[in-house]
């Protein structure tokens, strides 16, 4: 596979779940970042990881908690999420001073 | 902070219409400038970009120029095509920062 892939593409889950996103990178791309898209809003970036350290971290809730094992995964562990958490979220790569993000399809989470 | 304004949406036109979505910033220092478009069920990809000032962005028959004097980067096109209907986000990387700083999207519908 090419490109940036996030699995899965749609997730369900109560508030009390835990449950993970996925993405994966074919791109030989060195950071990855986790964005938000809720409608009517700007993107809104939650966390940015270089060279597997976490770089940026948005002010996002705890509840919220990211994990960069290599260069190439990206995971966004979820846990007591409130239905205000529903939205697209978005993975991206890059290669440092392009400015040009990569991204995947998305993951589309709705919290009940 | 960095913060990039665009006009809302949705903009509605005709097939062969001519195009354009404003796009404003404030930022520090000197910013590369992005246009990104999201197609129905895809994740963002690169439309166009502007590292420095006069510096003129196009693809796909879209174009936007960098003008620092008005901190504008507004997107055109002279004929939109029905395929064009996505949402165009404007972007900008600061200096020193690898994320992105996006616009809230704007929907365009071009009909046939």
């Amino acid at each position: 596979e090419t490109g940036v892939t996030q699995t899965p593409r749609h997730l369900v889950m109560g508030m009390t779940n835990k449950k993970s996103l996925k993405c994966e990178q074919h791109l030989g791309h060195n950071a990855m970042y986790w964005y938000k898209q809720s409608a009517k809003k700007p993107l809104e970036l939650m966390f940015v990881y270089s060279l597997e350290e976490r770089v940026e971290n948005n002010s996002v809730p705890s509840r919220f908690s990211p994990e960069c094992p290599n260069s190439s995964h990206l995971f966004l562990h979820l846990h007591t999420l409130q239905p205000e958490d529903s939205a697209l979220y978005l993975c991206a790569s890059s290669q440092p001073n392009t400015g040009e993000l990569f991204f995947g399809e998305g993951s589309r989470l709705t919290v009940l | 902070g960095d913060s990039v304004t665009q006009m809302e949406g949705p903009v509605t036109l005709s097939e062969e219409a001519f195009l354009t979505i404003n796009c404003t910033y404030t930022a520090t220092g000197y910013p590369s400038l992005f246009w990104y478009v999201q197609y129905p069920g895809e994740g963002l990809q690169l439309l166009l970009k502007a590292t420095k000032a006069d510096d003129k962005g196009s693809n796909k028959g879209f174009e936007a120029t960098y003008r620092k004097e008005t901190t504008s980067f507004h997107l055109e096109k002279g004929s939109v095509q029905v395929s064009d209907s996505a949402v165009y986000f404007c972007a900008l990387s600061d200096q020193g920062r690898r994320a992105l700083t996006f616009g809230s999207g704007t929907r365009l519908q071009v009909q046939p």
